[in-house]
């Protein structure tokens, strides 16, 4: 059973314009959330991330949104663009084992 | 500084041969940990440590078999290969610094069994 699921296997938004991916998860430990990016043929980079006592953190053109009662999180990319297509990974840590992973969304950025 | 580096890049290998991955990190990390992607899928963990000399289980670590003998090399082993675990693996280490911290990536090893 999948513990932090990415619905949308891809996204397409036009270059400019405000991206949203999103995750939603099911086990109450995790405790740290993430956002790796990837592209083909190199390893996940890390993005973003917040603490289960926060519910929003940015960084520059990023924005991770946390909401507990909801078990989801959002990750906000404005303006989009092209450097920026590539597959997003949401990660969550509940302990020193590892991070669970979501399957990915592909974001294109259209120009 | 090199992060985390993978050997070998690629691979094939035939039913039933072995092999070692190679995971070296020069970032002086405490924990490290062994991920496989398979296509569509998210990366699931295979084994991990947090420490020199110690190993531990992750959610698929049936057919692998790991070991973290020096502080900053982690090996995943391979004794019968199968074409089930034809996949891309990651290496990722972590350090126990103050607060939170985000695992590095390796850049992959492409690991294809016939």
């Amino acid at each position: 059973d999948q513990q932090v699921k990415q619905n949308s296997p891809s996204l397409s938004v036009q270059e400019g314009r405000i991206s949203i991916l999103n995750c939603d998860y099911t086990n109450s430990m995790f405790d740290y959330f993430l956002w790796y990016k990837k592209y083909p043929a190199e390893g996940p980079t890390f993005l973003i991330s917040i603490s289960s006592i926060k519910d929003k953190n940015e960084d520059g053109r990023f924005t991770v949104f946390l909401n507990k009662s909801a078990k989801h999180l959002s990750l906000h990319i404005v303006p989009s663009q092209p450097g920026d297509s590539a597959v997003y990974f949401c990660a969550a840590r509940g302990g020193a084992d590892g991070l669970t992973f979501g399957k990915g969304t592909h974001l294109i950025i259209q120009p | 500084n090199a992060g985390v580096t993978q050997t070998p890049k690629f691979r094939v290998l035939k039913t039933g041969q072995s092999m070692t991955l190679l995971c070296a990190q020069d970032m002086n990390h405490e924990y490290m940990y062994w991920y496989r992607q398979d296509p569509g899928m998210g990366l699931r963990l295979i084994h991990y440590s947090v420490g020199e000399g110690t190993t531990a289980k992750g959610e698929v670590p049936d057919g692998y078999n790991v070991s973290r003998l020096k502080k900053q090399n982690f090996l995943l082993g391979l004794e019968s290969a199968a074409p089930s675990q034809t996949s891309v693996y990651f290496c990722a280490s972590l350090t126990i610094g103050v607060g939170n911290q985000p695992q590095h990536f390796g850049d992959g090893t492409r690991l294809s069994i016939l």
